[in-house]
């Protein structure tokens, strides 16, 4: 059965700052993971998807990156902002049906002005 | 979010009544999902469709049903809503290409 882990669990940076998230799967065999962003009483915002061939994903100032063989992902912040505060999920998919999505406990991001 | 909505957005229950959570879509999507969310738990796959009447359990689908009548459409229901239903229930749709999935805002249940 995927399992996903996601450290830290909390992080608090000053404004400006860049930074990593981190994310591990313990099943290789996955079609892609993704990347969600949750604000407080909000749904899920999906941030970058990586296909299992790619190495990488970027989108403004968010970069991911997906390492299966180590069953290790990565999400880089740039310049972080106050805009940027919230909980980060990883998701690691392995397919469509009950199998599909595994999430991690996900990393609590404070960015303080 | 784009192309999938749910409602209601919040519901106030009494114990021992039915309850149902419609999710829309106009994505044209395969497979749809139902997921709630606790503290502690993280999110919790209910019940899945990957077509119109095909659907299975997930991994917390004790006293939840689910139909799916036309591809746009997944209803999830409490059949006799208790207080540990209380949670905030997400929908979810992905294709079966990319496999990407998208989420609704959510729909708050609170069971009293």
């Amino acid at each position: 059965k995927q399992e996903v882990t996601q450290i830290p669990a909390a992080l608090s940076v000053p404004e400006g700052e860049n930074l990593v998230l981190n994310c591990s799967f313990t099943d290789s065999a996955i079609y892609n993971l993704q990347w969600f962003r949750q604000d407080p009483g909000k749904g899920l915002t999906s941030l970058l998807l990586i296909q299992s061939s790619q190495r990488e994903q970027t989108s403004g100032r968010l970069n991911a990156s997906l390492d299966k063989s180590s069953g290790r992902s990565t999400l880089y912040i740039a310049a972080s902002q106050p805009g940027d505060s919230a909980t980060y999920l990883c998701a690691a998919n392995s397919g469509g049906g009950a199998d599909g999505l595994t999430f991690g406990k996900g990393t609590h991001l404070i960015i303080q002005p | 979010d784009a192309g999938i909505t749910q409602s209601p957005r919040h519901k106030v229950t009494e114990t021992g009544t039915p309850v149902t959570l419609r999710c829309h879509q106009t994505e044209n999507h395969r497979y749809m999902y139902w997921y709630r969310q606790d503290p502690g738990h993280g999110l919790r796959l209910i019940h899945y469709s990957y077509g119109v009447k095909d659907t299975d359990k997930g991994e917390v689908s004790d006293g939840y049903s689910v139909s799916r009548s036309k591809t746009e459409d997944f209803l999830l229901t409490l059949e006799s809503a208790t207080s540990s239903q209380t949670s905030v229930y997400f929908c979810a749709i992905s294709d079966a290409q990319n496999y990407g999935y998208t989420f609704g805002s959510g729909t708050r249940l609170t069971v009293v």
